[in-house]
């Protein structure tokens, strides 16, 4: 079964705005990860937080982790149309470290 | 990722059918896992492997069979494929020694099942 929800589902907004997607999750994780998907293709590995880790960025992507409430927020600054895409979560279970359990997904749309 | 290939990138087949979906990888990763994603859904695991000879069983394994030829390839067959095995089918890698089970995905097998 699933373990990660993401939301919103869809968040639609303009170019140049920034873009926050959030993640719940239900059992203790090793780490958390997000994924990035261009419609109908294969997934993009985005960046990983680990359990002890509070806040990690790249670039333009800003990843926040509580444990404590078993959620997780992507922001994107400065958005582009070429960020339209769908954000999955995906989180690594401590007691089984080789399964990478994914939300149902975050659809987004950057209007130029 | 181009280093993880799958072939055929599309399939349309009749419902009793035999299906293999193929994957080869050049990362040099042990491990190997297919996933299905259904529309407005993550992706579920179907089957992974840790090393060739070595087979599991994930959330969705009835109706597929997987074969862990090689450590660059890991194919996975629908015996009999039914209707509601259409879906997107994504193969992917990782290094187990990294410890952190970063995935890396093919650019997936879309298979519509009439």
């Amino acid at each position: 079964s699933q373990q990660g929800e993401e939301d919103p589902q869809a968040l639609s907004i303009q170019e140049g705005e920034n873009a926050t997607m959030n993640c719940s999750y239900k059992t203790s994780i090793n780490n958390l990860q997000w994924y990035r998907q261009n419609s109908g293709r294969g997934l993009v590995h985005l960046i990983l937080i680990r359990s002890n880790e509070r806040e990690k960025h790249s670039g333009r992507l800003r990843v926040t982790l509580d444990t404590s409430k078993k959620s997780s927020s992507l922001l994107i600054t400065a958005s582009r149309a070429a960020d339209t895409a769908s954000y999955f979560c995906a989180t690594v279970p401590v007691d089984s470290s080789y399964k990478l359990i994914f939300g149902s997904g975050t659809r987004l749309l950057v209007r130029p | 990722d181009a280093d993880v290939t799958q072939t055929p990138r599309n399939r349309i087949t009749k419902t009793g059918k035999r299906i293999m979906l193929e994957c080869s990888q050049t990362k040099g990763h042990d491990r190997m896992y297919w996933y299905r994603q259904d529309p407005g859904l993550g992706l579920r695991l179907i089957y992974y492997s840790f090393d060739v000879k070595d087979i599991n069983k994930g959330e969705i394994s009835d109706g597929y069979s997987v074969s862990r030829q090689a450590q660059a390839k890991f194919s996975l067959s629908l015996e009999s494929a039914i209707p509601n095995q259409t879906a997107l089918y994504f193969c992917a890698t990782s290094d187990s020694l990294t410890g952190y089970n970063e995935q890396f995905f093919g650019p997936g097998t879309r298979l519509t099942v009439l």
